[in-house]
């Protein structure tokens, strides 16, 4: 079974309005992390938000939250007023456990803002 | 100031021939990462260092050896390159402590086997 499923392989927006970006994550264990990664056409991957297991709000970073359901296991990505910029491919990933522990990533969304 | 580096950033060889990406941090972090992204842009771990010691090693050929000289340092030497071997190789760090270990990614290098 899939660890990380993001169910949108692409997704468009238009300038300025807010998206939704999905991520469904499996694990048995109590403590984990979520993470969203950006990754524009030049490559380079760009943390963006983070969401513990145990935190009881929402993780927010300026346009970018992250619409958490434990009893549902969704990390959703929100970004707010999207920008042109903003186009890029987006990574949802988990750290299962404590500890140094590698990233397990979902297959991306790719989203396209237009103007 | 560049805080996850790599060497080179594109790399095209032919089959068969030995090459090495180097990778350096300076964000003081005692943990790095090598990972894999393929051509339909999947993400995979290969491997991590922990204060110079070997903790993850996914299923990966050993053609590909990894090697930590201190901790801001993660090198990879691969063998007799394939052509399956072409894809974008990521480093990454974090630091331990904490919940979050956020980890953080170099450039890439693309890697392109003729």
């Amino acid at each position: 079974a899939q660890k990380i499923t993001q169910t949108q392989p692409g997704m468009f927006v238009q300038e300025k309005e807010a998206v939704t970006l999905d991520c469904t994550y499996d694990t048995s264990d109590q403590s984990y992390g979520l993470f969203w990664y950006k990754q524009p056409s030049s490559g380079e991957m760009i943390f963006l938000i983070y969401q513990g297991s145990y935190d009881e709000q929402n993780a927010t970073e300026g346009r970018y939250s992250l619409n958490f359901q434990k009893a549902r296991k969704s990390a959703n990505l929100v970004i707010s007023a999207s920008q042109l910029g903003d186009s890029a491919m987006y990574f949802c990933a988990m750290r299962e456990g404590s500890g140094r522990r590698a990233l397990t990533f979902g297959s991306g969304t790719r989203l396209q803002v237009q103007p | 100031d560049t805080a996850v580096s790599q060497t080179p950033k594109y790399l095209v060889t032919q089959m068969g021939n030995d090459k090495s990406i180097k990778c350096e941090q300076n964000l003081g972090h005692d943990t790095m990462y090598w990972y894999k992204q393929d051509s339909k842009k999947f993400l995979k771990i290969m491997f991590s260092y922990n204060n110079k010691e070997l903790i993850i090693n996914e299923t990966v050929p050993n053609r590909f050896s990894p090697k930590s000289p201190d901790k801001a340092h993660l090198n990879l030497h691969i063998n007799s390159l394939e052509l399956g071997d072409s894809a974008v190789y990521f480093c990454a760090s974090s630091r331990a402590g904490g919940n979050q270990e956020t980890q953080y990614f170099g450039p890439g290098t693309r890697l392109l086997v003729l």
